[in-house]
């Protein structure tokens, strides 16, 4: 069965720096998804991405992150100067027009 | 901004019996969604309804959406160790728009 698929599974990075995390959604979905997970609450949307152009975002996501879709099958979340509270895990989902979200295994980022 | 409130957050049931986990919120969801996530991996879908009365099935799981689309309810019937996981529930407002998730309710059935 087709699935999302993230990489790297696990980031550790200094605090300031730039990270990149990468996504393949499945091949003919048409919206994609970014949420995070900070340990032990609940899971949080991010921002929504569809027609190469950002279609919904949270507060959350301010001027320090930014998404792009660089070719016919990745999809990035970057964060320009990470800070400590931005350890989290982040999830990656994408969808079909009016079909539910399917979701990748995550990418766990620890900032040091 | 929309809320979904679980409970129970924590459920430590025996092998065999019966459990239900509830996901309500004040606000109306155009579909509710209910995902299993197991550590270290990202939620898997169980689930959507998105008629209000809606019930269904899947094999010992029964999941049902409130009449006002305000609720929703899983029900495990004779639950099995292998049911142990987080369960979560997640609504959108509208069709298409942004997953809101509930805290999630820690399922663990003991042999």
């Amino acid at each position: 069965e087709p699935e999302v698929t993230q990489t790297p599974s696990h980031q550790v990075t200094q605090m300031g720096q730039e990270v990149i995390l990468r996504c393949v959604p499945i091949s003919n979905h048409l919206y994609f998804y970014w949420y995070r997970q900070i340990l032990g609450q609940k899971v949080e949307f991010l921002v929504s991405f569809y027609n190469n152009e950002i279609s919904e975002k949270s507060e959350i996501f301010d001027d320090q992150f930014s998404v792009e879709r660089p070719d016919g099958s990745n999809f990035t979340l970057k964060i320009r100067s990470t800070k400590l509270e931005d350890s989290a895990m982040y999830f990656c989902a994408s969808r079909l027009t009016s079909q539910p979200q399917h979701f990748g295994d995550g990418t766990r980022l620890s900032i040091l | 901004t929309q809320l979904l409130e679980q409970s129970p957050q924590f459920l430590s049931i025996q092998e065999g019996e019966n459990l239900t986990v509830y996901c309500n919120s004040s606000s109306v969801f155009s579909s509710l969604q209910w995902y299993r996530q197991e550590p270290g991996e990202g939620p898997v879908l169980l689930v959507t309804v998105v008629t209000g009365g809606e019930v269904k099935k899947l094999k010992r799981l029964t999941f049902q959406f409130g009449d006002a689309r305000k609720d929703s309810s899983l029900h495990i019937t004779a639950a099995q160790p292998g049911d142990t996981g987080l369960y979560l529930c997640a609504g959108t407002e509208t069709s298409g728009s942004r997953l809101t998730f509930g805290e999630g309710t820690q399922l663990t059935v003991n042999p």
